[in-house]
């Protein structure tokens, strides 16, 4: 109940393209879910975050989608430029516990 | 730049040695997180730090790591005793209440031979 499974484990897209990263999550009690870009050798830097009373967020080129009933949201990048490949993860948390769970991760290639 | 800040960024140590890290949050951030991953996955949590108190440990935390955040600032992690399995980066995190932004340090690749 605590795992948050992630797809596709690799994604390669040209230049413009739209990637779409998708997670799924069991537990009810979730109710703050961010997504995370790691570079390599860096630490992961937060993106953006949503929480479960709206269905979508957008914060510049990056949009959260969110669906409560069938504990899933996505990520999609707009207009995605090499400088964004990067790993990217989810995660998932509540307020009853300030412990993130996290995907196993997706990487994440635009080629020029 | 102000941000979290680890040392050492890396450390290479024998089988059985202990080793210790250091965290250096963003100043005015109460609450502190430690984190392990490994290459490919994401990372797991170990354990959390409200100012100076230890609120949460993994069960990933066995008897020979141990955290410290003494005067609710900087933290240490010490690993006794390493294995192998250890070999890992280990992040740390800060953030400003509850759901506040974690914002991350570049983390301390350790390596046990």
């Amino acid at each position: 109940q605590q795992q948050v499974k992630q797809s596709p484990q690799s994604l390669i897209v040209q230049k413009g393209g739209i990637p779409i990263i998708n997670c799924a999550y069991e537990n009810t009690a979730f109710d703050y879910f961010p997504w995370y870009q790691q570079f390599p050798g860096k630490g992961p830097a937060l993106l953006i975050a949503i929480r479960p009373d709206v269905s979508e967020k957008k914060e510049g080129r990056f949009t959260i989608s969110f669906n409560k009933s069938a504990k899933q949201f996505s990520l999609h990048i707009m207009d995605s430029q090499p400088g964004d490949s990067a790993t990217y993860f989810c995660a998932a948390g509540g307020d009853s516990n300030y412990q993130l769970i996290w995907g196993a991760g997706t990487k994440l290639i635009i080629k020029p | 730049d102000t941000g979290v800040s680890q040392d050492p960024r890396h450390k290479i140590t024998k089988r059985g040695q202990n080793v210790t890290f250091r965290c250096d949050p963003i100043s005015e951030h109460n609450r502190l997180y430690w984190y392990r991953q490994t290459l490919g996955q994401g990372p797991e949590f170990l354990t959390y730090f409200q100012n100076e108190a230890q609120l949460e440990k993994s069960r990933l935390l066995s008897d020979r790591f141990s955290a410290e955040r003494p005067k609710g600032s900087f933290s240490t992690l010490e690993i006794q005793r390493t294995e192998q399995g250890d070999s890992a980066m280990y992040l740390c995190a800060s953030s400003l209440g509850g759901f506040g932004t974690q914002y991350f340090g570049p983390g301390t690749r350790l390596t046990v031979l």
